[in-house]
């Protein structure tokens, strides 16, 4: 089975904090996402990698930053965390042949005071 | 994640009835469709996938159904357990520069024992 783990599973950070969340896949997938939950909006991507050093803007990247060094690691960064991104954060990896399911990790809950 | 559930709209039935999860999407050029599961405090769980090639696909116990003409695809889930509780979401690809998906806001199932 997939693993996708996701490091934390609650942060709680102070408003202009820089703040890294970090997620490992274990089935060298090419491609990597990190989305966003809220009640209410659904899972809404904010950047996505489809190799090494690559990345794209998915719907809402304002406010966030990714770093690929490695396959299998991909990292959200919040350069300075503000309180409208306490939020679920979930990471996913896929392979890059076209329409291949998303595997999920289990989410961090962050929350920036 | 533990707020997943606010604000979607909820079906509840009886251990081993059949349930029918609906969601509608938008997009005709979507060509490939997913349904997941989420358990409270769990990452989206890949249940089943469709191709837009196909209008049926069965999967142990679920079976997807996709109707491009009204761009309607439902989960029908036989015998629910009490185990199926959960939100359920379907998720679109849609074309983007680089194919990603869209996911709906999702439906809780509640099933009573």
């Amino acid at each position: 089975d997939v693993k996708v783990t996701q490091s934390s599973r609650y942060l709680v950070k102070r408003t202009g904090e820089k703040v890294f969340l970090e997620c490992v896949q274990d089935m060298d997938h090419e491609n990597m996402f990190w989305y966003r939950q809220d009640p209410g909006l659904g899972l809404r991507l904010i950047y996505f990698s489809y190799d090494v050093k690559m990345k794209e803007k998915g719907d809402i990247p304002e406010g966030y930053s990714v770093s690929r060094e490695k396959k299998e690691r991909f990292s959200l960064i919040l350069e300075s965390a503000s309180t409208n991104q306490t939020s679920m954060y979930l990471c996913a990896s896929s392979l890059v042949t076209a329409n291949s399911p998303l595997h999920f990790g289990n989410g961090t809950r962050l929350t920036v005071t | 994640g533990e707020s997943v559930g606010l604000h979607l709209p909820t079906l509840s039935v009886q251990e081993g009835d059949n349930s029918i999860i609906n969601c509608a999407y938008s997009n005709s050029a979507s060509d490939y469709f997913i349904w997941y599961k989420q358990e409270s405090g769990k990452g989206p769980q890949f249940i089943i996938d469709i191709r837009s090639n196909m209008d049926k696909r069965q999967g142990q116990r679920v079976t997807v159904l996709l109707n491009k003409t009204v761009k309607h695809l439902s989960l029908q889930i036989a015998a629910t357990q009490p185990g199926d509780s959960a939100v359920y979401f379907c998720a679109e690809t849609r074309p983007k520069g680089y194919s990603t998906l869209t996911f709906g806001k999702g439906t809780m199932l509640l099933v009573s024992p």
